[in-house]
């Protein structure tokens, strides 16, 4: 399968721990995005990468969240201190990037995400 | 700020009946839209798109027209089967997202399809 994928699928932690996950990305996309999905919502849009570099990132990331995508393949997501409002599904996916055409259209495939409890 | 709507859910259905899913969406310029379905235990993944006015996106027997002069891209289906039964996702890119090309989902509509 040479979908994108995430580890772990489930993740349960106490208030106050720390926390990684990992996406990777299909092979050939430069472009890595992450989005958190709570319960009856859709996914909203935390940060993305082209290649390494990190270029925006959402206000809902607060400085307790760090992403990080050393080599410009896999990314990690780490939380901080965690609370239980972190609680939600983590989404990754990835897309080409290419300057022709319209760069908007091109397709994000999604992982089938890390779900996250914090008690 | 770019957004979308989508009517709220569950929507119900029996076999083989029409589905009708609204979605609008508020944005500057010309955006791109998708819609994305989400099958239980099975993460997100594209239904289909267009990228400009008047474009109609088709897939699996689903189609959608970017229609800018209502701001909308309703999603169809002219005989829905059980296997149809998920979560749809309206969504959109903005034009100016700095580059970004982050997407702008709605809230989703649980389908269930009953025989």
């Amino acid at each position: 399968d040479t979908g994108v994928s995430q580890n772990p699928r489930h993740k349960i932690t106490k208030r106050g721990q720390n926390v990684t996950f990992r996406c990777d990305p299909i092979s050939e996309h430069n472009r890595l995005y992450w989005y958190r999905q709570t319960l009856g919502q859709g996914p909203e849009f935390l940060t993305y990468f082209q290649n390494e570099a990190q270029l925006e990132k959402s206000r809902l990331l607060s400085d307790r969240f760090s992403a990080e995508r050393p080599k410009g393949s896999f990314s990690t997501l780490e939380i901080q201190r965690t609370e239980q409002g972190d609680s939600a599904m983590y989404l990754c996916a990835s897309s080409p990037f290419s300057n022709r055409g319209r760069p908007s259209a091109d397709t994000q495939y999604f992982g089938p995400g890390t779900r996250l409890t914090v008690l | 700020g770019d957004s979308v709507t989508q009517m709220e859910g569950p929507v119900t259905l029996s076999e083989e009946a029409f589905l009708t899913i609204n979605c609008t969406y508020t944005a500057t310029g010309y955006p791109s839209l998708f819609w994305y379905v989400q099958y239980p235990g099975e993460g997100l993944q594209l239904l289909l798109k267009a990228t400009k006015a008047d474009d109609k996106g088709s897939n699996k027997g689903f189609e959608a027209t970017y229609r800018k002069e209502t701001t909308s891209f309703h999603l169809e289906k002219g005989s829905v089967q059980v296997s149809d039964s998920a979560v749809y996702f309206c969504a959109l890119i903005g034009t100016f997202t700095g580059g970004g090309n982050k997407l702008t989902f709605g809230t989703g509509t649980q389908l269930k399809v009953e025989l």
